[in-house]
């Protein structure tokens, strides 16, 4: 138990849905992740929210919408979605201090597939 | 461009030391984190290296030289839970890059 849940932790949906993952840190931390993981390729980091502002959006396709309400909670918001979009979508939170980015603390994953 | 290396796979005995390479090429640096990756599971934190030389944590160590684009994780006394993989990754600004990880067997 990291401190990080995230929920649905399996979703299969069809090209044609719309689908939310949710995210909750329990850690007090400031900062908040999205990663990408297939099989056969590294970790790819999506979105970073650093004090619920957008940070980085590493040229994430507009099929998929990040939100931050608070510093809490991270969602990621899906529609017409692909059969290659099928992966492990893992949140993750960490403290930034002064500028420094500690480490991240992961949850458990999302594990997607797309019909 | 970013590019981080590992080796795919490596294997190892019990109560032996092993050591993980990872070389990078980024745009900019501010750290180096060691993860550890179990099957079906999510990655958690080993170590962090900002500065060059080595940072120690029990059976676990990690080296960086910033000069060479290089780091090691090293595992003494190795133990059957050990196997797992193992990600380097590289914080470029706010962006943090991973490697492709390192798939490690400790056979008995």
């Amino acid at each position: 138990e990291t401190g990080v849940t995230q929920t649905p932790r399996h979703l299969v949906m069809g090209m044609t849905n719309k689908k939310s993952l949710k995210c909750e840190q329990h850690l007090g931390h400031n900062a908040m992740y999205w990663y990408k993981q297939s099989a056969k390729k590294p970790l790819e980091l999506m979105f970073v929210y650093n004090f619920k502002e957008q940070t980085e959006n590493n040229s994430v396709p507009s099929r998929f919408s990040p939100e931050c309400p608070n510093s809490s909670h991270l969602f990621l918001h899906l529609h017409t979605l692909q059969p290659e979009d099928s992966a492990l979508y893992l949140c993750a939170s960490s403290q930034v201090s002064e500028g420094r980015y500690n480490e991240q603390f992961f949850g458990p994953g999302t594990r997607l597939t797309v019909l | 461009g970013q590019n981080i290396d590992q080796p795919t796979e490596m294997t190892a005995t019990e109560g032996a030391i092993v050591q993980i390479n990872c070389t990078y090429q980024t745009s900019g640096f501010n750290g180096l984190f060691w993860y550890q990756q179990h099957a079906g599971e999510a990655p958690t934190f080993l170590s962090y290296n900002v500065l060059d030389g080595l940072e120690e944590k029990g059976r676990f160590s990690s080296f960086l030289s910033r000069s060479k684009g290089y780091s090691y994780l090293l595992l003494k006394e190795l133990q059957m839970k050990d196997s797992a993989s193992y990600l380097c990754a590289v914080l470029d600004g706010q962006n943090f890059v991973f490697g492709p990880g390192t798939r490690l067997s400790v056979l008995p």
